[in-house]
């Protein structure tokens, strides 16, 4: 049973399109992530959600929105689709409230290309 | 300039050998998380620690507060270790910043 999963795994898209891509784990926790790596592998956080409350959100264009219908699954929208929004997408997810100091357990990453 | 910088960059070692990756920050902290990115992508924690050393199988992490400074340590060092070794520290903000990796090979 994978813990953090993530759909798609690939996304090959063109500019301008709308696309989601979805996350759930099934670890019981309380707070889950999204990051983005970049093509030179850097890893930076986009957002955060604790019990379906948004308490990080970094400076992501609003074009990006997440959504948290339960505590089990973090979506990430992504509106009017940029060249430079090709990266590879990760969620991860922790068991408490204070996520820097918990183990954080990570999805097996979106592949986002846009043409 | 990053708040957490990794060296080296890139390290390729032979089967066998200790291996070191150093990690080093410049705001304070609430923990230190170590994490491995296998070839294929996935992202695994190996640590989080706040003081100390912690051991897990060959592997050491250890980090000095004061110096604000973390090393990897990786004993008998094998070719399946090869993938790159992310340092991330975790602040006031709670949130996780990331170093760039450092990129280790090691042959057979």
């Amino acid at each position: 049973d994978t813990a953090v999963s993530q759909t798609p795994k690939y996304l090959v898209t063109q500019m301008g399109n709308d696309k989601s891509i979805k996350c759930e784990q099934n670890l019981g926790h309380d707070t889950m992530y999204w990051y983005k790596q970049d093509s030179k592998k850097f890893l930076k956080i986009m957002f955060s959600y604790n019990n379906k409350e948004l308490i990080i959100n970094e400076t992501v264009p609003n074009r990006f929105s997440p959504k948290s219908p339960d505590k089990a699954h973090l979506n990430l929208h992504i509106n009017s689709l940029e060249l430079g929004d090709s990266a590879v997408y990760f969620c991860a997810s922790s068991q408490d409230t204070s996520p820097g100091v918990e183990t954080q357990y990570f999805g097996p990453g979106t592949r986002l290309l846009v043409l | 300039k990053n708040e957490v910088e990794q060296s080296p960059q890139n390290l390729t070692a032979q089967e066998g050998e200790f291996i070191t990756i150093n990690c080093s920050y410049s705001v304070g902290i609430s923990a230190l998380h170590w994490l491995q990115q296998h070839p294929g992508g996935g992202i695994v924690s190996l640590f989080m620690l706040s003081s100390g050393k912690k051991k897990h199988g060959r592997l050491i992490a250890t980090i000095n507060i004061q110096e604000k400074h973390s090393s990897l340590h990786i004993t008998a060092s094998h070719p399946r270790d090869s993938a790159v070794y992310i340092c991330a520290v975790s602040g006031g903000s709670e949130k996780l910043v990331f170093g760039k990796g450092t990129k280790l090979t090691v042959n057979p």
